[in-house]
């Protein structure tokens, strides 16, 4: 079985500053993949960025990225220069080979920018 | 490109009634799958279709079922409804080949919210 620990319920981050949002994740299943989602008050869950297990390189995807540590299984996000569009729930979450579209989530950290 | 459609985006029943909801996934997409959002629980997920065959499915109550069309498009029936089936309930496609893939990212829908009184 798969899981995701996300220890922040709660963030305040300054508009245009930068922010760490963490993710740990437990596996025993060597494929697999590492996802962050935003989701907005409208509800709607929107794909941020993607990491491999087999990825040697942090993914990036404009002002988002992911610092990912296997060893420590982590897979933290990072948002640069934040702006007030940023405030939402954030979803770490994880896809294993051989379990389809079957995706675990963790409980979400809601991040909100401060002008 | 069309995203991925859910109807309605608000529902209220009473308890008792079964209910539909319908997904219709970005085209191409042949895979879709279903979650339940709560507050107490969070997202968990329900079930997936692939080329109109549930491929996998969550630890939920035989009341929960769906199905998925020719066309990929997918609905979920709930039925005797209690009071915590109250929840968002997101429905996600992607671009899922015939074999099991982790690196695509699903597409969601904006949900459908259920209220059951």
């Amino acid at each position: 079985a798969q899981k995701i620990t996300q220890t922040q319920p709660g963030m305040f981050v300054q508009e245009k500053e930068a922010v760490t949002l963490d993710c740990t994740y437990d596996t025993s299943d060597q494929s697999y993949g590492l996802f962050w989602y935003k989701q907005p008050s409208s509800g709607e869950m929107i794909f941020l960025i993607y990491q491999g297990s087999y990825d040697e390189q942090n993914a990036t995807e404009g002002r988002y990225s992911l610092n990912f540590q296997k060893a420590r299984k982590s897979a933290n996000l990072v948002i640069s220069a934040s702006q007030l569009g940023d405030s939402a729930m954030y979803f770490c979450a994880m896809r294993v080979l051989g379990g389809y579209q079957k995706v675990t989530f963790g409980t979400g950290t809601k991040l909100q920018v401060i002008p | 490109k069309a995203g991925v459609t859910q109807t309605p985006r608000y529902l209220i029943k009473t308890r008792g009634q079964q209910v539909t909801l319908s997904c219709s996934p970005i085209s191409g997409h042949r895979s879709v799958s279903w979650y339940q959002q709560t507050p107490g629980q969070g997202l968990q997920f329900l079930f997936e279709y692939f080329s109109e065959t549930q491929r996998n499915k969550g630890n939920f109550p035989g009341r929960f079922s769906g199905r998925q069309f020719s066309n990929s498009r997918s609905e979920m029936n709930v039925s005797t409804l209690e009071l915590g089936d109250s929840a968002l309930y997101l429905c996600a496609s992607s671009f899922a080949a015939a074999g099991s893939s982790y690196n695509s990212p699903l597409h969601f829908g904006n949900g459908t919210r259920l209220t059951v009184t």
